[in-house]
């Protein structure tokens, strides 16, 4: 069954400094997403790109973040200056659009295994 | 943007008995609704999910219903066993036909506990 990957899985960082989460999403999915968690906490959306474009981002999405698709496979988030606060799981996940009546479109959203995140 | 709210936020049951978990939202275009289970560091998993065009959903001991009315959608959980301990999130998503659609927005999960 294909599935999200993501590396690495854990990741330890020195405050100031900047982080790529990479994340490899299934191919055949147009849709991209970057997720938060932080630890006992909900599910949070950072941010969605579709057509080699950010579709929508939230307020946690600000300058410190960025994300790229470098390649026909790899979709990788940055983080600029991490900060204590960014100590978060981070999933990336990915579905197919809708298409036509929608009776054989798979909505549903895949996540990865998700990057522990810790900044020290 | 959309808000989802999940009550409660945890939920003891006795092995045997059902669960439900509440959510609304507040985007009358929101039109998909999942619900994942997440179990202790791992990634959350889609159990069940509804389109606003239906009003009830079943899967073995699971069902969701959906009230677009009232803007709520619930879980409901039959025969729980011990491995239906973890913690659930509804979520709530708009999608178009023809390929745009919205962010899933999650609630902040119901963490069931099942005991033997």
């Amino acid at each position: 069954e294909p599935e999200v990957t993501q590396t690495p899985s854990h990741q330890v960082t020195q405050m100031g400094q900047e982080v790529i989460l990479r994340c490899v999403p299934i191919s055949n999915h147009l849709y991209f997403y970057w997720y938060r968690q932080i630890l006992g906490q909900k599910v949070e959306f950072l941010v969605s790109f579709y057509n080699n474009e950010i579709s929508e981002k939230s307020e946690i999405f600000d300058d410190q973040f960025s994300v790229e698709r470098p390649d026909g496979s790899n979709f990788t988030l940055k983080i600029r200056s991490t900060k204590l606060e960014d100590s978060a799981m981070y999933f990336c996940a990915s579905s197919e659009s809708f298409r036509g009546t929608g009776q054989n479109s798979n909505p549903e959203a895949f996540f990865g295994q998700g990057t522990r995140l810790t900044v020290v | 943007g959309e808000n989802v709210e999940q009550h409660p936020s945890t939920l003891s049951v006795q092995e045997g008995d059902s669960a439900v978990i509440k959510c609304t939202y507040s985007d009358s275009a929101s039109n998909y609704f999942p619900w994942y289970k997440q179990e202790l560091g791992k990634r959350p998993q889609l159990i069940i999910d509804i389109r606003s065009n239906v009003g009830e959903k079943k899967d073995q001991r699971i069902a969701v219903t959906l009230n677009k009315t009232a803007k709520h959608f619930s879980l409901h959980i039959t025969e729980t066993q011990p491995e239906d301990s973890a913690v659930y999130f509804c979520a709530a998503q708009w999608k178009n036909y023809g390929g745009s659609q919205g962010n899933l927005i999650f609630g902040k999960g119901t963490k069931l506990s099942v005991k033997p």
